[in-house]
This record gives structure tokens, sequence and C-alpha cells, in this order.
């Protein structure tokens, strides 16, 4: 059963670090990943998907990558600011559901707080 | 509309009550899905439709809890004899298509989801 881990849970920085977040999942079976940002009392909004064939995606300031092999993806903020502050969620469509594409397993998502 | 509807926005209810979530999906979006949140957990799949073919039901967690989407737009999720342990907030997406493919048609719109809170 594909599982996917979000580490931290939490995480606090000052206005302008760069910063990582950290995404892992069990099974290397996946199609694509997605990040997502949640904010409170909104819904989520894609920010970056990367199919299975690619090893990373950029917006902006967001720079995502994957490792398959390793059961690993990263979401890179680069001169984080406070609006910034928000729960990213990684999610991954397993290969079984390739064609049900929203048929997504989240992780519990990364609660980022970025402090003027 | 614009974007993907939810209603309520909150919903208190007593437990054993029935209640009744609805979504109004992106105009032309064939693709809509349900999906759990519940404290302290990511979100959890529980149903899909795609176009006029058979929902699929594998994530729905008991027979308390049922979906209709009607005439292909609107849907609304009905939990039955509701529990404490239902309280989420209950989010809604649409697509415009599942299938293969780098397009943007798969990515998923969000709406802002309905709390739900059982006493």
């Amino acid at each position: 059963k594909q599982e996917v881990t979000q580490i931290p849970a939490a995480l606090s920085v000052p206005e302008g670090e760069n910063l990582v977040l950290n995404c892992s999942f069990t099974d290397s079976a996946i199609y694509n990943l997605q990040w997502f940002r949640q904010d409170p009392g909104k819904g989520l909004t894609s920010l970056l998907l990367i199919q299975s064939s690619q090893r990373e995606q950029t917006s902006g300031r967001l720079n995502a990558s994957l490792d398959k092999s390793s059961g690993r993806s990263t979401l890179y903020i680069a001169a984080s600011q406070p609006g910034d502050s928000a729960t990213y969620l990684c999610a991954v469509l397993p290969n079984l559901f390739y064609n049900q594409g929203g048929k997504l397993i989240f992780g519990q998502g990364t609660e980022l707080s970025v402090k003027p | 509309g614009a974007g993907v509807s939810q209603s309520p926005s909150n919903k208190v209810t007593e437990k054993g009550k029935d209640v009744e979530l609805r979504c109004d999906p992106i105009s032309g979006h064939t693709a809509l899905y349900w999906y759990r949140q519940s404290l302290g957990q990511g979100l959890e799949f529980l149903i899909y439709f795609q176009g006029n073919s058979a929902p699929d039901k594998s994530g729905l967690p008991s027979d308390r809890f049922s979906a209709e989407r009607t005439g292909g737009s609107v849907s609304t999720l009905t939990i039955q004899r509701t529990q404490q342990e239902d309280s989420a907030v209950y989010l809604c997406a649409s697509s415009k298509r599942t299938g293969t493919g780098n397009s943007g048609a798969n990515v998923l719109t969000f709406g802002a989801g309905s709390r739900l809170t059982v006493l």
C-alpha cells in the first residue's frame, strides 16, 4: 500500500531564507507527483506537477525534484516571503490509477511559517 | 463558474443526523472527486465521478456515505446517521478530464471545502 510521508510537520523560518520541504513515498510505481499549497479556509492550489519521467519542475521561486527510485521528492523555495506561509502537501498518483488522474494519495503536509 | 463552489462552508450537526454537502464544479469539467481531510491526517480519497460512467466508490468509509452527481454537474455527498468520527473538512475537486499526458487537463481544482462538526 502506497504511503506518503512529509517531514517536517511544521517549519518556521525567517524571511529571505531558502528552504526545502521533503516528501517520501513507499512505492516507486507512481505516474506523477504534485505539490499543493493549502491556505486556512481555502482549497488546495496546485503548485507543480512532475511526471514520473521527469526529474524536476520549476515555477518562479519554486523548484520541485523527483527521485522515483529512492521514493523522494523535495520542494525548494527560494528567498522565502511571509506570503509563502501555508501548508504544503505532496501527493502521488499511483500507476494503477494513471487514467483516473485525481485518485491521489496525499501526505499529511508541512505547515510553513515565514516570519517577517 | 470561475471556481469549484462548495456549500455549506461550515456545518454543525448532532450525532445521528443526516447531512448533505454540495459541490458545484467548474463548468465543462467532466471529472469530479470528493476527499476528506481529518484533523492531523492527510487528504483521503472518497469517491470519483467521470462523465456518465458509474462512480468509483472505492474510498467511501462506510455505507453511511453516498454521493450522486446530477446532470454531469453538481454533486451531493450525503452522510447518514453521522458519527463524531465523521467530523472533518470535505473537499471537492474537478478537472477537465482524466487521462494521460503532461497537459494541465488533469490538474485538479479544489473547492474551499465544507467543514463538518458532529457533536
